[in-house]
């Protein structure tokens, strides 16, 4: 069974420019969540999806970051235009669902650089 | 403070036992998770417990669960240097969909 797939791995751009991530998550995974990693915490969500709608976006920051999941599958998060607080690793995560256990499955993540 | 505590770092000796600790605040957990994170790669889950159990055992992994005092630990057996990574607990609340992490605990095994 193939994993989540994340493009780019690495990305570096400057303050105020714009970047978008891409997520595949596994076949037949409804749940689809983007987190942010800053160096040395745990991963904070970003924003969480079932099939292609939105169940919690409360810690996005909505004036520069946006995401969808257009088609219930691939998923985009873009940050527009990007401040240097913003760099982080992004993880992408993909789950069955959202009932018990929930079994998060994630992605290498990408790591963005803002200088 | 912190909703899920953990201890920055453990350092072991290869062979030996490691046990990480996790404290949480939210007496309605229902799920506790550990994650692992090795450089450079997205998190692995490696096991979970449901809050009305106390143990769980995995071939080299033993949850142990308090939940009177809100605490987690994870013991590694015959610790490998393929175990050196970041260790994540997390807590799955009571009408939350989503776990909370903690901020993680590098574990460093040394020959």
């Amino acid at each position: 069974e193939a994993g989540v797939a994340q493009s780019p791995r690495y990305k570096i751009i400057e303050k105020r420019q714009s970047v978008a991530f891409w997520c595949n998550p596994i076949s037949g995974h409804a749940t689809l969540y983007w987190y942010q990693q800053i160096l040395g915490q745990g991963p904070k969500l970003l924003i969480q999806f079932q099939n292609n709608g939105v169940v919690d976006d409360s810690q996005l920051p909505k004036d520069r970051f946006s995401a969808e999941r257009l088609k219930g599958v691939d998923s985009t998060l873009k940050i527009q235009p990007a401040k240097l607080e913003d760099s982080a690793v992004y993880l992408c995560a993909s789950s069955v669902g959202t009932g018990g256990a929930v079994e998060q499955y994630f992605g290498p993540g990408t790591r963005l650089t803002v200088t | 403070g912190e909703d899920v505590e953990q201890s920055l770092f453990l350092s072991v000796r290869e062979g030996d036992s490691s046990v990480i600790n996790c404290t949480y605040t939210d007496s309605s957990s229902t799920y506790l998770y550990w994650y692992k994170q090795e450089p450079g790669a997205g998190l692995q889950l490696l096991t979970y417990i449901f809050s009305n159990m106390d143990m769980k055992q995995d071939q080299r992994l033993t949850v142990l669960l308090n939940k009177k005092d809100k605490h987690l630990s994870l013991r590694i057996a015959d610790t490998q240097t393929g175990d050196s990574a970041i260790y994540f607990c997390a807590e799955k609340r009571g009408g939350s969909y989503i776990p909370t992490f903690g901020r993680g605990t590098s574990l460093i095994v040394h020959p």
